[in-house]
């Protein structure tokens, strides 16, 4: 079974601050991804990849940058953040891009 | 608008009952479908998924049932007990290896002893 894991599981800053979300995959799988869940919203995505150094847009990008820097590494980007941030995070990993297997999330608080 | 929609944002089914969870989606370009399992504080995990060369798939107490011509699909879960309580989320893909799932917003299921 896939083994994601992120960091840090609860962070909480200010409006403004910059935060980096982590996330690991230890299966070599192919694809990565960003999701936000918000009560009323289900899962949405922010951004995906399917390699280490590509980067796709997702549904919801604004205000988000990702970078993947290896196979297993994807990090996700908040430079200026906002209370509209505050959510769950989810990040996922494939190796098709059909079942994921998602992280134990990450929740983010801005005030 | 929204791709993937599932109307009943909550269920309640008793304990041995049938559970019926549905998902309408718009995009007729869609040809993956998939549930997804979530209890609170955890993360989703699949339960089933379907091609749409199938308008039929089981798997235990778990049965998709896939109407293409009506952009619908829906999970049948048989015998229905309290630890089925939790979110289920549908998602839609398009095409093999495309590396994009769309997410409804996801429907509560209680299943009452």
């Amino acid at each position: 079974e896939a083994a994601v894991t992120q960091s840090p599981r609860n962070k909480v800053t200010v409006t403004g601050g910059n935060v980096t979300l982590s996330c690991r995959q230890t299966n070599s799988h192919n694809y990565m991804y960003w999701y936000r869940q918000d009560t009323g919203h289900g899962l949405r995505l922010i951004h995906y990849s399917y390699g280490a150094g590509n980067l796709q847009i997702g549904d919801v990008p604004d205000g988000y940058k990702a970078t993947r820097t290896t196979q297993e590494d994807f990090f996700l980007l908040l430079e200026l953040a906002s209370p509209s941030q505050t959510s769950l995070y989810f990040c996922a990993s494939s190796d098709t891009g059909d079942e994921q297997y998602f992280g134990p999330g990450t929740r983010l608080t801005v005030l | 608008g929204q791709q993937v929609k599932q109307s009943s944002p909550s269920l309640t089914v008793q304990e041995g009952g049938i559970s019926i969870l549905n998902c309408d989606y718009e995009n007729d370009m869609f040809d993956y479908f998939a549930w997804y399992k979530k209890y609170p504080d955890n993360s989703p995990t699949l339960l089933i998924s379907v091609r749409s060369n199938v308008d039929k798939r089981e798997d235990g107490r778990l049965t998709v049932f896939l109407n293409k011509s009506g952009k619908h699909f829906s999970l049948h879960i048989t015998a229905s007990q309290p630890e089925d309580t939790a979110v289920y989320l549908c998602a839609a893909g398009i095409g093999a290896n495309t590396g994009k799932l769309t997410f409804g917003h996801g429907t509560i299921l209680r299943v009452h002893p």
